[in-house]
């Protein structure tokens, strides 16, 4: 039982390339969701997903997409990457929305 | 708006010192306290939570008490050992998907 699992670990990108970061997860969850951390502020959501086939902007979405593959992956795309985008990408799951979430060991992005 | 302020780091202590991070909130309504731990190279995971006002969460021997008077969830733990240095966060939830989160505290504890 892996838990929440993020893909890659560490990423360097230039400014206006595209990467999609990785999340599975394998405790039957229905919703997900992707974050962001960035130095002296506390974890800002940026989308998720209730359930399989939804998916909703959280409180910074500009400049990412989102696609909820199955109910296990729910990926997070930089479709041209900028250096405000530079930080500590996490992604968690619940069972249900109004549970406790579960996180993965989140994606390091540098944005060059 | 909703937010929610912890102390800054980093905190080093001792081995069986008494611990205590700093944790105070603004919020409109009546949210859902949390501690979260991030041990290196891991994910969040759920330290303790507290629902409504004077409940008590505890785990691991870490306890936080939700304050309404004072808007705040301060966590403690008696003896701190090598294996609790970590970074912790302290986050309230309102509604359904909405959580606020703080900057996170990094604990050092030394032998």
């Amino acid at each position: 039982n892996a838990g929440v699992t993020q893909t890659p670990k560490f990423q360097v990108l230039k400014t206006g390339q595209s990467m999609t970061l990785q999340c599975a997860q394998d405790m039957n969850h229905n919703s997900m969701y992707w974050y962001r951390q960035d130095p002296g502020m506390g974890l800002r959501l940026i989308y998720y997903s209730a359930s399989e086939g939804t998916t909703d902007k959280g409180e910074v979405p500009n400049g990412y997409n989102v696609s909820r593959l199955n109910k296990r992956e729910f990926s997070l795309r930089l479709e041209s990457a900028a250096p405000s985008q530079t930080s500590v990408y996490f992604c968690a799951s619940s069972y249900q929305a109004q549970e406790t979430q579960y996180f993965g060991p989140g994606t390091r992005l540098l944005v060059l | 708006g909703d937010s929610v302020t912890q102390m800054e780091g980093p905190v080093t202590l001792s081995e069986e010192a008494f611990l205590t991070i700093n944790c105070t909130y603004t919020a409109t309504g009546y949210p859902s306290l949390f501690w979260y731990v991030q041990y290196p190279g891991e994910g969040l995971q759920l330290l303790l939570k507290a629902t409504k006002a004077d409940d008590k969460g505890s785990n691991k021997g870490f306890e936080a008490t939700y304050r309404k008077e004072t808007t705040s969830f301060h966590l403690e733990k008696g003896s701190v050992q090598v294996s609790d240095s970590a970074v912790y966060f302290c986050a309230l939830k309102m509604g359904t998907y909405k959580y606020i989160f703080g900057t996170g505290t990094r604990l050092k504890v030394l032998a």
